[in-house]
Formats: structure tokens, sequence, C-alpha cells
């Protein structure tokens, strides 16, 4: 069955740093997703990325945050200076499109920011 | 108005219970209603969804009843398990916009053998 691909399972880095969070879609959908989760908090949407731009983006996902889809595959999030609150669960959805409305989420990333 | 708010915080049933999670939303707006379940260390997992146009839909062990005039639907876990143990999230979606979804704050289950 295919399924959401997200690299690394743990990312551990300084405050200040820039970071990549990557993700490998399912292969034939055409909405891509990022969430958050803090620990023991709920789910929070960041942006959603369509026909190579952003469709839409939460007051969370602010100037150190940015998308890309370098090559067919491939989806991701970089954080241009983390800072220790965004320590999180990082989690990558897709969704077919259409009127399909699953979304499917990777294993997420554990960001670790110290 | 984008708040989907999801009771208890935490439940424990026996094992063959029934395992009752509700939530409520504002935004009439709201057209496509799923729930995750959701391991330590994991990913959420979609369960089950329902749209509006249904009040009640069912997958096994797992129903979604929907009542549009109160905003409220919940799930219903029937004869649980021990492997049920994990967390859930309600959500909400609106199908017109590019489908972001907005998560419940999640109920902690805890089936005892």
């Amino acid at each position: 069955e295919p399924e959401v691909t997200q690299t690394p399972s743990h990312q551990v880095t300084q405050m200040g740093q820039e970071v990549i969070l990557r993700c490998v879609p399912i292969s034939n959908h055409l909405y891509f997703y990022w969430y958050r989760q803090i620990l023991g908090q709920k789910v929070e949407f960041l942006v959603s990325f369509y026909n190579n731009e952003i469709s839409e983006k939460s007051e969370i996902f602010d100037d150190q945050f940015s998308v890309e889809r370098p090559d067919g595959s491939n989806f991701t999030l970089k954080i241009r200076s983390t800072k220790l609150e965004d320590s999180a669960m990082y989690f990558c959805a897709s969704n077919e499109g259409g009127f399909r409305y699953e979304q499917y989420f990777g294993p997420g990333t554990r960001l670790t920011v110290t | 108005q984008q708040q989907v708010k999801q009771s208890p915080q935490s439940l424990i049933v026996q094992k063959g219970g029934i395992s009752i999670i509700n939530c409520a939303y504002e935004n009439t707006a709201f057209d496509y209603f799923p729930w995750y379940q959701q391991f330590p260390g994991k990913g959420p997992a979609l369960l089950i969804a329902i749209r509006p146009d249904v009040s009640e839909k069912k997958e096994g062990r797992f129903t979604i009843s929907f009542n549009k005039s109160a905003k409220q639907f919940s799930l219903h876990i029937m004869d649980s398990q021990p492997g049920d143990s994990a967390t859930y999230f309600c959500a909400a979606l609106f199908q017109g916009g590019y489908s972001t979804l907005t998560f419940g704050k999640g109920t902690m289950l805890l089936v005892s053998p």
C-alpha cells in the first residue's frame, strides 16, 4: 500500500541553525501539507502546497519557514533559523485531490532544538 | 470559529465496552469530518470519515454519528480492545478551500484488559 515517507525520523539541531525536513508524498497525489504537533498537544496546520506553490498557510508559518518541491517526488520544509519553540513533531501529509478528501500522514520527524 | 472542540481529554474503557468520543464545531462551512488514530511516536492514521449528508457511517467496530443541526459528531468504538488504546483526533475540513484539516485536541483512550 502506498504511504507517505519522511526523513529523518529525528533531527537534533542547535538554536539558530537551519534544518530541512524531507517528505516523499504518495506518488499520484496532488496536494501536500505540513503539520506540526508539539508534545502532548493537537496537530496544527502549517502550510498547503498545490501546483508548485503555497495555497494556504497558517500564522505559524512565518518568514522563517519555506517549502519546496525540488523534483517530482520530494517535498521539503525548511526552517531557516530554528528557535527552541520549533521543537515538535512535523508531519507531512498528501491528498489525491479531485473529489477525494482523505489526507494521509507520514510517520513524522521529531525536531529537537537545543 | 475555526475550532473543533473534543471531549473527553482521556477515557478508560474495559475490554469489550463501548468507547465514545465527542466533537463539536462552530464553522458551518466544514463539510468533511474525519477521525484519526495515533499511536505513540507515529503519525495520525485515517480511521473513518463522514460527510454531512449522512447521519451515521459504520466501518467494522467504528461508527461515526453526525448531528448537523447540533454541529456535533462522535466516534463510537464497539467491543473495544486493548489494541485500540491510542489517541484519537477528530478533525474538520472545508472542501471548497485547499482542504486544510482543523484538529480537535485529542482523546487518549486506554482499554483495560
